[in-house]
C-alpha cells in the first residue's frame, strides 16, 4: 500500500478562520513533509517532519503550524490566512534515505 | 544546492508517437532521480525512478535513461495514448536530502 490520503479534498475558508488539513500514510515511513503548489507550478517545500520532530521550515509564515502527533499522521494548522495562500496544500511520506517519495491527493485551499 | 532544469515546457504528439522530456541537474552528488506525473486536480504520482547506479529503467511503455557524466537524465514514453496527457515533473535527490523539482513539462497526446 503506497496510500497517502488527505482530508478535507476541498476547502474554501474565510480569512478569519481557523482549518486544519489531515493526512494519514500507514508505509512505515518516518518521514512526512508539507507541500504548496499553485497552479501550473512545481510543488514547492514548507515543512518537513523526520521521525515526529520538525526538521525543516522553509521560512513558512506563522499562520500555517505544523504538527505530527505520531509517526502516521501529519496536520497542518491554518489560521489568518491570505488570499494568494490559495493552493493545493500537498502532504507525502518518504522511506529512509533516497527511498520514493509518496504524495497524496491534495487539499485544494481556496481562501475568500 | 541542487538546480534542475527540464524542456520542453510543453509537448504535444499524435497518439502512438513517442514522447521524450529531458532534464539536466547541477550537484553530481545527487543519485535518486524519481519521475512524477500529475493530472489536473490531482497530486503527483511517482511513475518511475532511477539510481545513479543505473543507466536506464523500463516499466512497459515507459523508460527513464541517466547519464551521469552529463548531469542528465530523460523520460521515454511509447505509444503514447490520450490518458498519457498530464503535467510531467522530473526531480533529483542528494542522499537524505530532499526532492528538488523541475518546473514540469505539460504533455498532450491528440487522438
Amino acid at each position: 500500500d503506497t496510500e497517502v490520503t488527505q482530508t478535507p479534498k476541498h476547502l474554501v475558508m474565510g480569512m478569519t478562520n481557523k482549518k486544519s488539513l489531515k493526512c494519514e500514510q500507514h508505509m512505515g515511513h518516518r518521514a512526512m513533509y508539507w507541500y504548496k503548489q499553485k497552479a501550473k507550478k512545481p510543488p514547492e517545500l514548507m515543512f518537513v517532519y523526520s521521525y515526529e520532530k520538525l526538521s525543516i521550515n522553509e521560512s513558512v509564515p506563522s499562520r500555517f503550524s505544523p504538527e505530527c502527533p505520531n509517526s502516521s499522521l501529519l496536520n497542518l494548522h491554518l489560521h489568518a490566512l491570505q488570499p494568494e495562500d490559495s493552493a493545493l496544500y500537498l502532504c507525502a511520506s518518504r522511506g529512509p534515505m533516497n527511498t520514493e517519495a509518496f504524495f497524496g491527493q491534495g487539499t485544494r485551499l481556496t481562501v475568500v | 544546492g541542487e538546480n534542475v532544469e527540464q524542456h520542453p515546457s510543453t509537448l504535444s504528439v499524435q497518439e502512438g508517437d513517442s514522447a521524450v522530456i529531458k532534464c539536466t541537474y547541477s550537484d553530481s552528488a545527487s543519485n535518486y532521480f524519481p519521475w512524477y506525473k500529475q493530472e489536473l486536480g490531482k497530486g503527483p504520482q511517482l511513475i518511475i525512478d532511477i539510481r545513479s547506479n543505473v543507466g536506464e529503467k523500463k516499466d512497459q511503455r515507459i523508460a527513464v535513461t541517466l547519464n551521469k557524466t552529463a548531469k542528465h537524465f530523460s523520460l521515454h514514453i511509447t505509444e503514447t495514448q490520450p490518458e498519457d496527457s498530464a503535467v510531467y515533473f522530473c526531480a533529483a535527490s542528494m542522499p537524505g536530502s530532499r526532492l528538488t523539482f523541475g518546473e514540469g513539462t505539460q504533455l498532450t497526446v491528440n487522438p
